[in-house]
C-alpha cells in the first residue's frame, strides 16, 4: 500500500516571494507522482507528472517539482508568487500496476498582496 | 470539450431522503472514481469503476451505491441520507495504463443533509 504526506496544511506567502509545498510518499513499488491545484469552489486539475526520465518536471503556471527516490519526495515549487496562485494543492501517488491513485490531505497556498 | 460533468452542483437532503448524483464524462476513459472531500481531510475514495459493468468499493463505500451501465455514465447513490453524508463530492475520470494517477475531475457536487 502507498501512503501521501503534506507536511503543511497551509503556507502563507507575500506575492513575488518564492514558494516550495512539501510531499513525501512510501510506496513498495514505482511510483508515478502527481500534484493536483484546486481553486475555490472548483474540481481538481493536474498541475504536472512525473512518469519516469528526469526529475525535475515543468508543470502549468510556471510550477516544477523534483523527484528525489532517496527521500521519496516529490517538493512542489515556484520562484515567484502571484495572487492568482491562492489555492488548495494536493499531492498523489499513482503506483505502477494500481489505477487507484492515492491523495495527500492538501496544502493550502495564500498569497497576501 | 465538456470533459466530466456532475449534476446537480447544490443540493439539500433531510436525513432519510435518497438521491442520485449524476456524472457523465465524454472522454471515452474506462475508469472512473467517485470521491468525497471534507475540509483538512483531503479526497476519501468512495467507489470506483474500472469499465462498464465493473465496480468496486474504495475507503468509505458505506451509505453509497454505485451503477456503471455505459462507459460514459457513472452515478452515485445515497440511500438514506445521514448529517455525516454532508461533503463535496467528485466525479472524476483516468484513461488508465501509465496515466493511472492523471485524474479528470468534475467541478463538484456539494451536498447537505439536515
Amino acid at each position: 500500500a502507498q501512503s501521501v504526506t503534506q507536511l503543511d496544511s497551509q503556507v502563507p506567502v507575500f506575492e513575488e516571494a518564492p514558494v516550495e509545498l512539501r510531499c513525501n510518499y512510501s510506496s513498495s513499488v514505482s511510483v508515478y507522482l502527481f500534484w493536483y491545484v484546486q481553486y475555490p469552489n472548483q474540481g481538481l486539475q493536474l498541475l504536472l507528472k512525473y512518469l519516469s526520465g528526469s526529475t525535475l518536471v515543468k508543470g502549468i503556471n510556471g510550477f516544477e517539482a523534483e523527484f528525489n527516490k532517496s527521500q521519496t519526495s516529490f517538493h512542489l515549487r515556484k520562484p515567484s508568487v502571484h495572487i492568482s496562485d491562492t489555492a488548495e494543492y494536493f499531492c498523489a501517488v499513482g503506483p505502477s500496476g494500481s489505477y487507484i491513485p492515492t491523495f495527500g490531505r492538501g496544502t493550502s497556498l495564500i498569497v497576501h498582496p | 470539450n465538456a470533459g466530466v460533468t456532475q449534476t446537480p452542483k447544490f443540493r439539500i437532503l433531510k436525513i432519510g431522503q435518497s438521491m442520485t448524483l449524476q456524472c457523465t464524462q465524454d472522454m471515452n476513459h474506462n475508469y472512473m472514481y467517485w470521491y468525497r472531500q471534507d475540509p483538512g481531510m483531503g479526497l476519501k475514495l468512495i467507489y470506483y469503476s474500472v469499465g462498464a459493468g465493473i465496480t468496486d468499493k474504495g475507503e468509505v463505500p458505506n451509505g453509497y451505491n454505485v451503477s456503471r451501465s455505459t462507459t460514459e455514465d457513472f452515478p452515485l447513490r445515497l440511500e438514506l441520507a445521514a448529517p455525516s453524508q454532508t461533503s463535496v463530492y467528485f466525479c472524476a475520470s483516468s484513461s488508465g495504463g501509465v496515466n493511472t494517477g492523471e485524474l479528470f475531475f468534475g467541478e463538484g457536487s456539494r451536498l447537505t443533509v439536515l
